[in-house]
């Protein structure tokens, strides 16, 4: 069992250029998450899905674009990339239950943007 | 605004000794969970607390939910090195998805340093 993989896992871009980071889960879950982390500055969500179909912004979405066409896969899309994108980005996962869901990380991609 | 407050932001301990972080919203909770991400890795889930003065034990962890709702605490006793590691509470936001939700934000953290 996979559970969350993201890749590449390190990646350095010029500024300007475009790149897109993969998530993918084999747990069935209908909620995946993207998320940047900073020093000091905690986990910050971008865009979120509950479904195929379905995306939505979080609290930093401005410069990257996400689709979800199927269940398994979530792709966030830097369109042209800036150093203040520089950063370490988590995608996330968890089933739908309304009560309240454990979400499951993937092991991070490290973005360097120069 | 929708973060929730976490101190202190680092916390160094010599083995042995407790550990508190706390978590505070000027907004009441619906719920609130705890992470745990050792130094260079993923946030990992802890527990998630849903009821007024709520309070559940993982062995030497401790996590309380306040009767307002408003802040939690996650207390560690006899800190160990493998305790070491930046703790996250997170808070839910309900959305019109049928009621389910999968927007959660992240605190701020609290990077837990531990001399042996």
């Amino acid at each position: 069992n996979a559970g969350v993989t993201q890749t590449p896992k390190f990646q350095v871009l010029k500024t300007g250029q475009s790149m897109t980071l993969q998530c993918a889960q084999d747990m069935n879950h209908e909620y995946m998450s993207w998320y940047r982390q900073d020093p000091g500055m905690g986990l910050r969500l971008i865009h979120y899905s509950v479904g195929a179909g379905i995306t939505d912004q979080g609290e930093v979405p401005n410069g990257y674009n996400v689709s979800r066409s199927t269940t398994e896969d979530f792709p966030l899309r830097l369109l042209s990339a800036a150093p203040s994108q520089t950063s370490v980005y988590f995608c996330a996962s968890s089933s739908n239950r309304i009560s309240g869901n454990t979400i499951y990380f993937g092991e991070g991609s490290w973005l360097t943007v120069v | 605004g929708q973060q929730v407050m976490q101190i202190p932001q680092y916390q160094h301990v010599q083995e042995g000794e407790d550990f508190t972080t706390y978590c505070n919203s000027s907004t009441t909770l619906s719920n609130i969970q705890w992470y745990k991400q050792r130094p260079g890795g993923h946030p990992v889930f802890l527990i998630q607390l849903v009821k007024s003065g709520e309070v559940k034990k993982q062995k030497r962890l401790t996590f309380q939910f306040g009767e307002a709702k408003k802040n939690s605490s996650l207390h560690i006793t006899a800190t160990q090195t493998t305790d070491v590691g930046t703790y996250f509470c997170a808070r839910y936001f309900n959305l019109n998805y049928g009621g389910a939700t999968n927007k959660l934000i992240f605190g701020t953290g609290t990077l837990l340093a531990v001399q042996p």
